[in-house]
């Protein structure tokens, strides 16, 4: 089993819907979540972080953490095809440590 | 800020060959990570830098990788006898490396290797 799994995908959503992208994990040591966004050939950029469990919302982006599950999730409001790329997420024990991402998401919302 | 920056973009080699990347941090930023990520995979960490001290090493991949960072400044990535295996994206990130929550790390667009 690996440490991190999410959604296989490919994902593909009309314009202005709302996306689920969601991670599983088996380490109950990991305390900070994070999701990044990575396009074609590009290195991933961070979109959100949250610590331990919860919601934290950025504009059209809401993170949660259920830590209890070993679960985390992103939800996408109001998508758009700029938001096409692959969704990773990523997990460490402490700050500084080096990050364990999942496989990505691919998403892609169609105009 | 100018951000991360890696050379080469693309490197293609014959197997056998060595090869060498180089990753420049964002300047003020201690620390410095390598990662691969090999298609439809999530980066895999190999190593990481607290300014010119390799931290960890363990996860190099074998011992035909190898990585330094002699200055704290830039950093380079060595592959020894390159397999096909080994072709992948080759991805650099720094950060502060102070005590925020969390370090948060940036990436720079990586190296991408074929090795026929």
């Amino acid at each position: 089993q690996k440490e991190v799994e999410q959604d296989p995908g490919p994902l593909s959503v009309p314009e202005g819907a709302i996306v689920s992208l969601n991670c599983t994990y088996s380490n109950s040591a990991f305390q900070y979540f994070m999701w990044y966004r990575q396009y074609s050939r590009k290195g991933p950029e961070l979109l959100m972080y949250t610590y331990s469990s919860g919601n934290k919302e950025d504009g059209r982006f809401t993170a949660q953490v259920d830590k209890s599950s070993k679960y985390i999730s992103l939800f996408i409001r109001d998508s758009q095809p700029s938001d096409s790329a692959t969704y990773l997420c990523a997990m460490t024990y402490n700050y500084g440590q080096n990050f364990v991402f999942g496989p990505g998401t691919r998403l892609s919302v169609l105009p | 800020d100018t951000g991360v920056s890696q050379n080469p973009r693309h490197k293609i080699t014959k197997r056998g060959q060595n090869v060498t990347f180089r990753c420049d941090p964002i300047s003020e930023h201690n620390r410095l990570y390598w990662y691969r990520q090999t298609l439809g995979q999530g980066p895999e960490f190999l190593t990481y830098f607290q300014n010119e001290a390799q931290l960890e090493k363990s996860r190099l991949l074998s011992d035909r990788f190898s990585a330094e960072r002699p200055k704290g400044s830039f950093s380079t990535l060595e592959i020894q006898r390159t397999e096909q295996g080994d072709s992948a994206m080759y991805l650099c990130a720094s950060s502060r490396g102070h005590s925020e929550v969390p370090d948060t790390q940036y990436f720079g667009p990586g190296t991408r290797l074929t090795v026929l």
